[in-house]
């Protein structure tokens, strides 16, 4: 079961233009909400992150959006660059329990120049 | 600054042999993981551990057995090798509490 999911498998993104992934998860014990990015070749690395208790969080070009009622978070990234053509991984977690992390099945973008 | 270090990067197995996945953090993080990363599915929990000596199990741990003498070193155990197993595995660590998992480059491992 899986237990945050992730929409859309693939996008494709003008330059410029603003690519958003979104996610929805089931358990409300889930209080840390991070992204991460990995490239080709190598591990996932940190991107932003989120806590429940804001509805908004935005590094640079990067924005977490979350809906606590929907229990959905996305990700915008605004002026999209042929750089970020990564594959992009949702997850949630709960403290105290290991810090065990549930990821969504990854989304893989593609930015044309 | 290394960081997470796994070692091998590629293995090739025939079915029914055993290996070890190597992993070393230098970062003096007490929590560490063992994912793998398969096409479509995202990644998976294998095992994880709170400290040395201390170790759990993940969402898919069949298969596999961990240990963790040490801070530093968190190596994970294939027994016998099935083409299940066939798979990206990525270890990972994190400082207590923090959130962010710092990931090696990962091993890829196929079983033939």
């Amino acid at each position: 079961q899986q237990q945050v999911k992730q929409s859309p498998q693939s996008l494709i993104v003008q330059k410029g233009g603003i690519s958003i992934i979104n996610c929805a998860y089931e358990n409300t014990a889930f209080d840390y909400f991070p992204w991460y990015q990995q490239f080709p070749g190598k591990g996932p690395a940190l991107l932003i992150a989120i806590r429940p208790d804001v509805s908004e969080k935005k590094e640079g070009r990067f924005t977490i959006s979350f809906n606590k009622s929907a229990k959905q978070f996305s990700l915008h990234i605004m002026d999209s660059q042929p750089g970020d053509s990564a594959t992009y991984f949702c997850a949630a977690s709960r403290k105290y329990t290991g810090n065990q992390f549930y990821f969504g099945t990854g989304t893989s973008l593609t930015v044309i120049p | 600054n290394a960081g997470v270090t796994q070692t091998p990067k590629f293995r090739i197995l025939k079915i029914g042999q055993s290996m070890t996945l190597q992993c070393t953090q230098d970062m003096n993080h007490n929590y560490m993981y063992w994912y793998r990363q398969d096409p479509g599915m995202g990644l998976k929990l294998i095992y994880y551990s709170v400290g040395a000596g201390i170790t759990d199990k993940g969402e898919v741990p069949n298969g596999y057995n961990v240990s963790r003498s040490t801070t530093e070193d968190f190596p994970l155990r294939l027994e016998l090798a099935a083409p299940s197993q066939t798979s990206v595995y990525f270890c990972a660590s994190s400082a207590d509490f923090t959130g962010e998992l710092f990931f090696g480059e990962g091993s890829r491992l196929t079983v033939l």
